[in-house]
């Protein structure tokens, strides 16, 4: 099956710095990539995707890119604000199954 | 209001127990899973179902069984619960057509088995 690794799995960042979340995957028919935020006793909630056709997508502060070749894919927040800090996942869609990630605990000091 | 509802919210129970975990979705998704979270280990999916009566096997089923006897329903059943299975447990929808992938989540479920 698919093997989606996630790194790091602490950060800290200084208020209007940027954070950057890198997952890898392994397998190549994957083909969309989600990413989760889950702030403290709640539950996961998409906040961007990809898919295997497109390399990069933006939505405001956060953006997100893929390398195929590579299989990699990152989580791009600029100008972050203290209500970014959260648990991130990202996740790996190979056929009818989801793959996450181990999850990166984003702090964000005001 | 579009919803996954689990219930319940918190299941203190003993070694052996039968137990059952409710999800119900009111958007009429096709596509319906299980995930268990645990610390260091991210969330793991545990069953999905593509449909009424189409269940499979996610990464680990191993101690679970589920049925989907209507489309709004997808409960998660522990026949024979051990303490490794204490977890916060996780239901999640998507409508699954097309680009429509995106994943709602139920408000989870933290059990313990003691």
């Amino acid at each position: 099956g698919e093997n989606v690794e996630q790194h790091p799995s602490t950060l800290s960042v200084q208020e209007g710095d940027s954070a950057v979340i890198k997952c890898t995957y392994s397998d190549s028919a994957s083909n969309y990539f989600p990413w989760y935020k889950q702030e403290l006793g709640k539950r996961p909630q998409l906040i961007i995707d990809i898919r295997s056709n497109v390399g990069e997508k933006k939505d405001q502060r956060i953006a997100v890119t893929l390398n195929k070749t590579a299989k990699h894919f990152s989580l791009h927040i600029t100008e972050t604000q203290p209500e970014d800090s959260a648990v991130y996942f990202c996740a790996a869609q190979n056929s009818n199954q989801f793959y996450f990630g181990t999850g990166t605990s984003l702090t964000v000091i005001p | 209001e579009a919803q996954v509802t689990q219930n319940p919210r918190y299941l203190i129970t003993v070694t052996g127990k039968k137990l059952t975990v409710t999800c119900s979705q009111n958007m009429n998704h096709e596509y319906m899973s299980w995930y268990r979270q645990d610390p260091g280990l991210g969330l793991r999916q545990i069953y999905y179902s593509m449909n009424v009566e189409v269940t499979d096997k996610g990464d680990v089923p191993e101690g679970y069984k589920v049925s989907r006897k209507e489309k709004r329903n997808f409960p998660l059943i522990l026949e024979s619960p051990s303490p490794n299975q204490t977890s916060l447990y996780f239901c999640a929808s998507s409508l699954f057509q097309g680009l429509n992938t995106e994943a709602f989540f139920g408000q989870g479920t933290r059990l313990t088995v003691v």
